[in-house]
């Protein structure tokens, strides 16, 4: 059974970068799958952030891809999210997961809220 | 980027009762939609893909169905821990998009 779980700071000041790992346990991060990142502001709805592949290969949201950073550690199993220059905008929880057949997202973390406050 | 539109906003029923979800596609997506029912507090969980597979684990009263830009999921009989929001979410169209959720409510 494949788990994924998010770490990093629950704060981080406005203009300030972002950065999330998410750590993958019970498969290898170099499967034939992507691995993605997903944000929910709180009471508000899903928006797909970006991916990566365990080649290094990557795939941003156009309305994120200016501020977005997405890598991958294979010696430690898990992938990265660094989001630069955040506001108030950018306080969500946000969440990685695996993408199915390269479509659909299978496996969650349990998601982190982060906060954009000074 | 593909709009995708989900009806009602709010679905108000009983348990044992049938549940009709809608999502559309401001344009066509073939097959490729998923389904998915997230809890307060909880992640997002996948239901269906590719419109009509339900994913593994996924009990048999959930079913999705439809093609190009109209889909729908349905709910046999709900059952207390139904009650929930559903997201529908494409992947045909650059970037991967979500529609904005309908939450399935106890009447």
């Amino acid at each position: 059974q494949v788990q994924l779980q998010e770490s990093g700071p629950g704060l981080v000041k406005p203009s300030g970068t972002l950065s999330l790992t998410c750590a993958v346990s019970g498969g290898s991060i170099s499967s034939n799958n992507w691995w993605s990142w997903v944000r929910q502001p709180p009471g508000k709805g899903l928006e797909w952030i970006g991916e990566i592949y365990h080649s290094g290969s990557t795939n941003y949201n156009p309305s994120l891809k200016s501020r977005v950073t997405i890598s991958v550690d294979k010696s430690k199993n898990q992938f990265s999210l660094k989001l630069s220059s955040v506001t108030a905008a950018d306080t969500a929880v946000y969440y990685c997961a695996r993408v199915l057949l390269a479509r659909s997202f299978d496996y969650w973390g349990q998601g982190t809220l982060v906060t954009v406050s000074s | 980027e593909i709009v995708l539109t989900q009806s009602p906003d709010t679905l108000s029923l009983s348990p044992g009762e049938r549940a009709t979800l809608s999502c559309r596609a401001s344009q066509s997506v073939s097959s490729y939609l998923a389904w998915y029912q997230q809890k307060p507090g909880q992640a997002p969980r996948l239901l269906i893909y590719d419109a009509s597979n339900r994913a593994t684990g996924i009990p048999a009263r959930f079913s999705g169905s439809g093609s190009g830009t109209d889909f729908t999921l349905t709910i046999s009989s709900l059952e207390p821990e139904d009650f929930a929001v559903y997201y529908c979410q494409q992947r045909s169209n650059w970037p991967p998009t979500f529609g904005p959720g309908t939450k399935v409510d106890i009447k």
